[in-house]
């Protein structure tokens, strides 16, 4: 069964840092990947998809990047801000159509 | 535009009482549905998913089921609820090559 990692479980840093979250998985039979941010007590937000065939893909500030050889993904965030404070979460979708997530990694940005 | 739908957003249950959460998709056909729950600080735990009508994939749970009687609703059940069973439930759809989206949640709390 595919397990999927996230490192740091909780990062904290002050305003205007650039900062590097980490998603690792088992099985490198993927369709896809994709990150999500969640803000507390909702649901969840897309943020980037990248398919098993794409290195990386970029929204706005956000870099999504895939090596899926290795099992493993990167979400670079630039210039951070107070409101990209949440939980980022990245899910994997594996060749039976089931997502299977991390448990996340924390952010604060801190003013 | 597809939109989700998940109800009630909140829902106290005692323990021993039955359940049923409705999730229902607009502007899709023949979407991967998928149920999930997560514990407080937690990350999303994959429950049930279905890659089409009467189609239903099962991880772990021991008194819960999902049903899919129509191409875009899927519904979450217990006969009877467990303490354990209490925490945010979370529906999604998804095509395979496609971003997920998620509906904004059902906070259950069983007493």
């Amino acid at each position: 069964k595919q397990e999927v990692t996230q490192i740091p479980a909780a990062l904290s840093v002050p305003e205007g840092e650039n900062l590097v979250l980490n998603c690792s998985f088992t099985d490198s039979a993927i369709y896809n990947l994709q990150w999500f941010r969640q803000d507390p007590g909702k649901g969840l937000t897309s943020l980037l998809l990248i398919q098993s065939s794409q290195r990386e893909q970029t929204s706005g500030r956000l870099n999504a990047s895939l090596d899926k050889s290795s099992g493993r993904s990167t979400l670079y965030i630039a210039a951070s801000q107070p409101g990209d404070s949440a939980t980022y979460l990245c899910a994997v979708l594996g060749n039976n159509n089931d997502m299977r997530f991390g448990a996340g990694t924390r952010l604060t940005v801190k003013p | 535009s597809q939109t989700i739908h998940q109800w009630p957003a909140t829902l106290v249950q005692p323990v021993g009482s039955p359940l049923s959460l409705e999730c229902t998709v607009e502007g899709t056909s023949n979407p991967n549905l998928y149920w999930y729950r997560q514990a407080a600080g937690r990350g999303l735990q994959l429950l049930f998913y279905s890659v089409g009508i009467g189609q239903i994939s099962s991880e772990v749970p021991q008194n819960l089921s999902a049903s899919r009687p129509q191409d875009r609703q899927f519904i979450l059940s217990s006969k009877k609820l467990l303490l354990s069973d209490s925490g945010f439930y979370l529906c999604a759809w998804k095509y395979t090559n496609t971003e997920a989206f998620f509906g904004q949640g059902t906070r259950l709390t069983v007493v």
